[in-house]
């Protein structure tokens, strides 16, 4: 069984601060997981992933998340938020081992405030 | 990566009414796969669509409230029948982006945003 856990629907961030957004997870077996954005009124687009190589993941548009197995945690962090990174994120989990069935979060909203 | 169009991007449906959505990748794909995004909740898979075979459907989805199509590589159609305003949600398509990771990485459509009245 998996399942992912976001803390915060909705987080504001002026622009230029630091943007953390927090996911937790559960799984029964090592986890592969992902982060996604949606822009509005767009599909969800693949961030970054993790897959048991290096535990800082870099993703696109200066976005990083660390696995830290201890804490069951894979925050997403971005040093400096910009306006256009306004949008809905989703945090997303699957066994590892070929294809598996993705577990997603809730998403959380972040609003970047000028 | 695949790119997928979804039709319609949006409807607005009578209640007891059908509405068929259709999916084209414009790359072949073996699995297909139909989500729900509710207001305020996660993404939900509804099945999973093999070109020539039954489609594959999770826990609380039932063929005959959402009938799938898998005429081959590139289609897919999920179909949300005898509709009520609990059926109002976006319907996305997914298909498996790249499997050189081992990782299943989903690319998705751009949704198709029902409201039922």
């Amino acid at each position: 069984a998996q399942s992912v856990t976001q803390l915060g629907s909705h987080v504001s961030v002026s622009e230029g601060a630091l943007v953390l957004l927090r996911c937790n997870y559960s799984s029964s077996v090592p986890p592969y997981l992902f982060w996604y954005v949606q822009y509005p009124n767009q599909g969800l687009q693949l961030l970054l992933k993790y897959t048991s190589a290096a535990t800082l993941v870099k993703g696109i548009n200066g976005f990083e998340a660390e696995f830290k197995k201890s804490e069951t945690s894979f925050h997403l962090t971005k040093p400096s938020a910009h306006m256009s990174d306004a949008a809905e994120y989703f945090c997303a989990v699957s066994p590892s081992g070929g294809y598996q069935k993705v577990t997603f979060g809730i998403g959380t909203k972040l609003q970047v405030i000028p | 990566s695949a790119v997928i169009s979804q039709k319609p991007s949006r409807d607005i449906c009578q209640r007891g009414t059908s509405l068929t959505i259709q999916c084209q990748v414009d790359s072949q794909v073996t699995m297909m796969f139909w989500y729900r995004q509710q207001p305020g909740q996660s993404l939900t898979l509804i099945a999973t669509a093999n070109q020539g075979s039954e489609a594959t459907y999770e826990s609380g989805f039932v063929i005959d409230k959402f009938p799938i199509s898998r005429p081959n590589l590139t289609f897919s159609t999920l179909t949300v029948s005898n509709m009520s305003p609990e059926d109002s949600s976006i319907y996305l398509c997914s298909v498996e982006r790249d499997t050189d990771s081992g990782a299943n990485v989903l690319t998705f459509g751009a949704g198709s945003r029902l409201t039922v009245l």
